[in-house]
């Protein structure tokens, strides 16, 4: 089956505009989070949602980034007032639940670019 | 809060040869799972093997095998048979047991595989 999908692929942005990355879980997958990875660092955990409970957004670095998800499907990520430093590629994962049990899908990243 | 540390930014090794790839975590939770990712230029994360932190037995999964210390917090990654598709960045993973299960990364260790 499809695996999770996101878009752009790549992003370029002038710095103080707004960007919205999308992705597209795993159909039937409830929990689906979001990372950020800097050039040559891991992964940074930013926002987590499970079904219709309050999203974890323990890891946003400010409140320039923000991140909707309707229902079990798409969400997407809102960066505001972009500076160079969100420069990064995006990362989202889907799970079958939030269980430590379930395995993580990721997709391929969208890469942002601010100039 | 938890972390995690790979102390080999580069590692490279002969084809058919044998690598290992270090990786601890500093925690005070008794219950966790840890992980080994690859993420070859495509940006794509795979998951290689995890290990459940209840239990002794190492993981092993074909090439792929963990050596788990517990009391150290060690958990590293042995690949054996190295092959050129082994090429790629590896990332050590922590995750809490129980819900929410976001992942947290170590740096990387990016692998190269002589011909």
């Amino acid at each position: 089956g499809a695996g999770v999908s996101q878009s752009p692929s790549n992003k370029v942005t002038e710095k103080g505009k707004d960007v919205e990355l999308r992705c597209d879980p795993i159909s039937g997958h409830t929990a689906l989070y979001w990372y950020r990875q800097r050039l040559g660092q891991g992964l940074e955990f930013l926002i987590y949602f499970q079904g219709n409970s309050a999203p974890d957004k323990s890891g946003l670095p400010s409140d320039r980034f923000s991140a909707e998800r309707t229902g079990e499907s798409v969400s997407t990520l809102t960066i505001q007032r972009t500076q160079q430093e969100d420069s990064a590629v995006y990362l989202c994962a889907s799970s079958l639940g939030s269980g430590s049990s379930y395995e993580q899908y990721f997709g391929p990243g969208t890469r942002l670019t601010v100039t | 809060a938890q972390t995690v540390t790979q102390s080999q930014p580069e590692m490279s090794v002969q084809e058919a040869e044998t690598v290992t790839l270090s990786c601890t975590y500093d925690t005070s939770e008794s219950d966790y799972y840890l992980f080994w990712y690859k993420q070859p230029p495509s940006r794509q994360m795979i998951l290689v093997i995890r290990q459940e932190a209840y239990k002794q037995q190492n993981a092993t999964e074909n090439r792929f095998s963990v050596n788990f210390q517990k009391a150290a917090k060690s958990f590293s990654l042995k690949i054996s048979d190295s092959q050129l598709g082994d090429a790629a960045m590896y990332f050590c993973a922590y995750r809490s047991a129980g819900q929410g299960g976001k992942l947290i990364f170590g740096q990387g260790t990016e692998l190269s595989v002589k011909p």
